[in-house]
């Protein structure tokens, strides 16, 4: 069956840097887009942006664009988001999930806390 | 970017009921809302897509309906499995926007 599996998350310090994956299994990876969502307290559900089947096309949503970086490794089945310059509201469950846009498969979310 | 605005952000209902929740776009998404089912430390889960078309394998007492700005998910004859919260999405447009979600609760 479908899975998708987050790992990396834990506690970073303001300034601070982490990088997510997401293990996938169960569907060709290599022929689907594939996209991170966050959901955070202050404003719940946020896509955060997505990579296309090479890996050539990535699209960030504003308010992480130029301090996150997607990336997939085709080979390995895994998706990657890599967090800079993190801030105490990037705070929250970061989820990968399947497709550009519309999402019908999710991983459980990895916690990401980012405090002093 | 388009707000996606729901309505009630909580609703109390008991089983056997029928609820309706509102999903209103800033602008024109045509047709293309989703709808998930988020429970308690869990996922979000695809239940509604393209306005009207269920998602396989799930149950027809999800329904939703809409077009343009206004849309709405229909539960009907209510489980103890529903109660959860549910999140609309619009995906016409990048970026791609959720509503502030609908938690529903048992009366």
């Amino acid at each position: 069956q479908v899975q998708l599996v987050e790992s990396g998350g834990g506690l970073v310090k303001p300034g601070g840097s982490l990088t997510l994956s997401c293990a996938v299994s169960g569907f060709p990876f290599r022929d689907h887009y594939m996209s991170w969502i966050r959901q955070t307290p202050d404003k719940g559900l946020e896509w955060l942006g997505y990579i296309s089947l090479s890996g050539s096309l990535v699209s960030y949503a504003e308010s992480v664009k130029g301090r996150f970086i997607i990336s997939r490794d085709n080979a390995q089945n895994s998706l990657s988001l890599q967090m800079n310059s993190l801030r105490p509201e990037d705070t929250g469950t970061y989820y990968c999930a399947r497709s550009r846009a519309l999402f019908d498969h999710w991983g459980q979310g990895a916690l990401v806390t980012v405090s002093s | 970017d388009i707000q996606m605005t729901q309505s009630p952000s909580t609703l109390s209902a008991s089983i056997g009921d029928r609820v309706t929740i509102t999903c209103r776009a800033s602008q024109s998404v045509s047709n293309w809302l989703a709808w998930y089912q988020q429970k308690s430390g869990e996922a979000p889960k695809l239940l509604i897509f393209a306005t009207s078309t269920l998602e396989g394998g799930l149950s027809s007492r999800f329904s939703g309906s809409g077009s343009g700005t206004e849309f709405t998910l229909t539960i009907s004859n209510l489980q103890p499995d529903d109660f959860a919260t549910y999140y609309c999405q619009q995906y016409d447009n990048n970026p791609f926007t959720f509503g502030r979600g609908t938690k529903l609760e048992m009366k």
